[in-house]
């Protein structure tokens, strides 16, 4: 399986305050991903990178930011967090090339409670 | 509007019977498709894939058809096992694996 770590696992904030969740991975992989998993919805993609410092918006991406400096690291920012934040938020990668083709791998997860 | 559509968010059946999990997508640009299986408390994980030039793919109990003209895909389970039990969602991307679009998953429930 592909090394990917998320942290926290869990987290529960306050409505309005800021939250980052963090995504490493050891793959190498130049893509990685930020999704959504909430009831009904499946997986909704927040935000993506096809490369350090090389972002872009997804499907349900207002209220997210994210940023990444490394190859290794994604992280998922939450400015001002808002109860229907309130989900399970997966990272993800891939690689353009190789064994990992058209493939995601995706992390454990992370709990977030907004009250 | 979805672009992957998984029409039964629940299933039922039992051991040793035949799963069949069905999946619609409604982007013609889509040429390459996957299944992941989730449990709770985990990550998905990749369970099969086809690429929009075969029709069939074929991985020990799972098998994948693809029909592009009617723009729909299945999963058939066989046969069935309770470890089988989870959450499966199909996904899709064009372009090998840039854009991933996940359907809303079936909970498949396999009873002994």
């Amino acid at each position: 399986d592909a090394g990917i770590t998320q942290s926290p696992r869990h987290k529960v904030t306050e409505t309005g305050t800021p939250v980052t969740l963090r995504c490493h991975q050891t793959e190498n992989h130049r893509y990685m991903y930020w999704y959504r998993q909430d009831p009904g919805h499946g997986l909704r993609l927040i935000h993506y990178s096809y490369g350090v410092k090389d972002t872009d918006k997804g499907e349900v991406s207002d209220g997210y930011s994210v940023s990444r400096s490394k190859t290794e690291d994604f992280l998922l920012t939450l400015e001002s967090a808002t109860s229907s934040q309130t989900s399970v938020y997966f990272c993800a990668s891939t690689s353009p090339t190789g064994p990992s083709l058209g493939k995601l791998f995706f992390g454990s997860g992370t709990q977030l409670s907004v009250l | 509007d979805q672009q992957v559509k998984q029409n039964s968010p629940s299933l039922s059946v039992q051991e040793g019977r035949i799963s069949i999990l069905n999946c619609d997508y409604t982007n013609s640009m889509f040429d390459y498709f996957l299944w992941y299986k989730k449990y709770p408390a985990e990550g998905p994980t990749f369970l099969i894939s086809i690429s929009s030039i075969k029709d069939k793919n074929e991985d020990g109990r799972f098998t994948v058809f693809l029909n592009k003209s009617a723009k729909h895909l299945s999963l058939h389970i066989v046969p069935s096992q309770p470890g089988d039990s989870a959450v499966y969602f199909c996904a899709a991307t064009d372009n090998y694996g840039q854009n991933f679009v996940f359907g809303p998953g079936t909970r498949l429930s396999v009873l002994p």
